[in-house]
């Protein structure tokens, strides 16, 4: 059965640091989506990460996967407040993890 | 293009009330699913669908009942509605299911039983 956790589940940071979001999943997955969510609002893809190795950046948003590891990482460089949102991982389309609720503070 | 689209934003119910949440898409995306959000929780797979005609159950269905008759709609039904249902819904679609493409996820749904 798949599964997937993140962590940290809460994150509060201050401006201009660096952090980094992981993903743990269970079993082999060829497919790894990042998405973030403003409050009350719906979600919105951020990353497709398909292959070991791949890394994706968007401004300062960059993921990564290690598909021997069952890992996928979010990095998020020198932070600026408009990234606070809670961003998820989710494994194929099926299942997600239970998000990591990201604060920065100015 | 309006994309996934869904009715209605926001409902109540008392326990025991039938209701459908509806969803709707107009990218000709045959893969369609349907979570529910609660806190702590992440996204939790209620049913999802391969296309017009198939339906598969996802993590928790229970309570929940799906049918997709055209390529279009994904209608979600609520049997018989405990306070245990109540949370945000999404509806989410894509090309397909194995497909690498992202999903497309409608505004949700709010739903809160008394």
């Amino acid at each position: 059965e798949l599964k997937v956790e993140q962590n940290p589940l809460f994150l509060s940071m201050q401006e201009g640091k660096n952090y980094t979001i992981y993903c743990n999943y269970s079993t082999t997955s060829d497919r790894l989506y990042w998405y973030r969510q403003d409050p009350g609002k719906s979600l919105e893809s951020l990353f497709v990460l398909l292959s070991n190795g791949a890394v994706k950046q968007e401004g300062r948003l960059m993921a990564s996967l290690d598909t021997k590891a069952r890992l996928s990482t979010l990095h998020i460089t020198a932070a600026v407040h408009d990234l606070s949102a809670t961003y998820f991982c989710g494994a194929q389309k099926l299942v997600f993890g239970q998000g990591t609720r990201l604060t920065i503070n100015p | 293009n309006a994309g996934v689209t869904q009715t209605p934003k926001f409902q109540v119910l008392k326990t025991g009330q039938s209701m459908t949440l509806q969803c709707a898409q107009d990218m000709n995306h045959e893969y369609m699913s349907w979570y529910r959000q609660d806190p702590g929780m992440g996204l939790r797979l209620i049913h999802y669908s391969v296309g017009a005609g198939i339906t598969d159950q996802g993590e928790v269905p229970n309570g929940y009942n799906v049918s997709r008759s055209t390529t279009e709609d994904f209608p979600l039904r609520l049997l018989s509605a405990a306070p245990s249902q109540t949370s945000v819904y999404f509806c989410a679609s894509s090309y397909s299911l194995l497909g690498q493409e992202t999903q497309y996820f409608g505004p949700g749904t709010r739903l809160l039983v008394l």
